[in-house]
């Protein structure tokens, strides 16, 4: 049962552009999304995050948007650079759900930035 | 993420030997969550821990893998009696409080190799 699904393994973006990330979550308990970055052979790295009681919430060249009448999510980069080549993890976390605990993990997003 | 300290980065076994795996949490976080990712997939909750309790073990195989997180000490996930099929990247992640509040961290990993 996937529960947070990235339904693009892969994603190519020019230099320069937007890069938009989508995530869709099925249970309606989750009440705060986070994005994650990964390199390869290396831990998940913390980019963004927001709460259900939000739309938007932006960091710089981040931005995450949240849609709860939709359960769908999405990061956008903008503008891209090459060193965000990365897989890029979308989770939900729920405090009622399972008391502020476990992250529930997508199946990631390969972006690549080509210069 | 480097304050969250997995080791050892690498750890070859054969079948049926012990493998045990190392997470030392960032300074004053006192929750700590462990993954698993698979080759070719995401990163899939374990086992939630704070000091000296088990919090949520649902998603640890019912045989062979256990976990602690004792008072003093790194927390330790130890998986008994190796097959190929954990071969694995492990992660192990900390957060001040639960992470419906706030982000983990992420340690950079173990990669089991079972041989």
């Amino acid at each position: 049962d996937q529960q947070v699904k990235q339904n693009s393994p892969s994603l190519s973006v020019q230099e320069g552009r937007i890069s938009i990330l989508n995530c869709d979550y099925t249970n309606s308990m989750f009440d705060y999304f986070l994005w994650y970055k990964k390199y390869p052979a290396e831990g998940p790295t913390f980019l963004i995050s927001i709460s259900s009681i939000k739309d938007k919430n932006e960091d710089g060249r981040f931005t995450v948007f949240l849609n709860k009448s939709a359960k769908h999510l999405s990061l956008h980069i903008v503008p891209s650079q090459p060193g965000d080549s990365a897989v890029y993890f979308c989770a939900a976390s729920g405090r009622i759900y399972n008391q502020g605990g476990k992250l529930i993990f997508g199946q990631g997003t390969e972006l690549s930035v080509k210069p | 993420n480097a304050g969250v300290m997995q080791n050892p980065r690498h750890l070859v076994r054969r079948r049926g030997q012990e493998a045990r795996l190392r997470c030392s949490p960032m300074k004053g976080h006192s929750h700590v969550y462990w993954y698993r990712q698979l080759p070719e997939e995401g990163l899939k909750f374990m086992v939630y821990l704070q000091k000296e309790n088990i919090i949520d073990e649902s998603g640890m195989p019912k045989e062979r893998f256990s976990a602690e997180f004792p008072k003093e000490g790194p927390s330790i996930l130890r998986i008994q009696q190796v097959v190929r099929g954990d071969s694995a990247a492990y992660f192990c992640a900390s957060s001040p409080q639960g992470t419906a509040l706030g982000e983990a961290f992420f340690g950079q990993g173990t990669r089991l190799t079972v041989v």
